[in-house]
């Protein structure tokens, strides 16, 4: 059965101090890994795609990597304005409209 | 462009009640989804479609219904709308040319109560 886990549930950190998010997932025929931030009262929004492991891809303090069985989310001296819930997502191989999410890691960047 | 829009934001309905979730974008994509997300938990599809007049089931349909009459528009319909279906509702729209990218666009969300 197609499933993401994503630790922790929720992340208080300092500002300044870096730190990872974690996304296991079990798919058949992986066709992507995706990365989403969500703040609260609004939809998703697109960070990145991995296609297979080895691959990193990186967008100011963020930096996404992806194995053949998880995937890290690396915040670098994180600002409070990065505080928002991060949502890990895989496209199958069956049917790549048929993601499945995980519940997300709420992050918590205090000044 | 204004994306994905969604009403209504906020609806509460009793229990039996029937109404339809409104979801419009205006970036000419195929592809359009309907999830609902619950506290602590990730995003469940409900229904998806690939285009005007096809749809399909997602994860968790059971009570819901759409149609896609438009490429426009993909409407969702709650029939005898249960407590089990409060919950937060996302339709999200994907460029078909976007290939595997996964970059779907989300509508800000409609959060439904039903008592």
């Amino acid at each position: 059965e197609d499933q993401v886990t994503q630790s922790p549930e929720a992340l208080r950190l300092q500002e300044g101090e870096s730190s990872s998010l974690n996304c296991s997932y079990t798919v058949s025929g992986l066709r992507g890994l995706f990365w989403y931030r969500q703040d609260p009262g609004k939809g998703p929004e697109f960070l990145f795609t991995l296609y297979s492991a080895g691959e990193e891809k990186e967008k100011e303090r963020l930096k996404a990597t992806l194995t053949k069985k998880e995937s890290f989310l690396h915040i670098t001296a994180p600002k409070p304005e990065d505080s928002a819930t991060y949502l890990c997502a895989v496209g199958p191989g069956g049917n790549f409209n048929k993601f499945y999410f995980g519940s997300g890691t709420k992050l918590n960047v205090k000044p | 462009n204004a994306g994905v829009t969604q009403t209504p934001k906020f609806r509460i309905l009793k229990i039996g009640q029937s109404m339809t979730l409104q979801c419009t974008q205006d970036m000419n994509h195929n592809y359009m989804y309907w999830y609902r997300q619950d506290p602590g938990m990730g995003l469940k599809l409900i229904y998806y479609s690939v285009g005007a007049g096809i749809t399909d089931k997602g994860e968790v349909p059971n009570g819901y219904n759409v149609s896609r009459s438009t490429t426009e528009d993909f409407p969702l319909r709650l029939e005898l709308a249960a407590p089990s279906q409060t919950s937060v509702y996302f339709c999200a729209s994907r460029h078909r040319q976007g290939g595997n990218t996964g970059e779907l666009f989300f509508g800000e969300g409609s959060r439904l109560t039903v008592l």
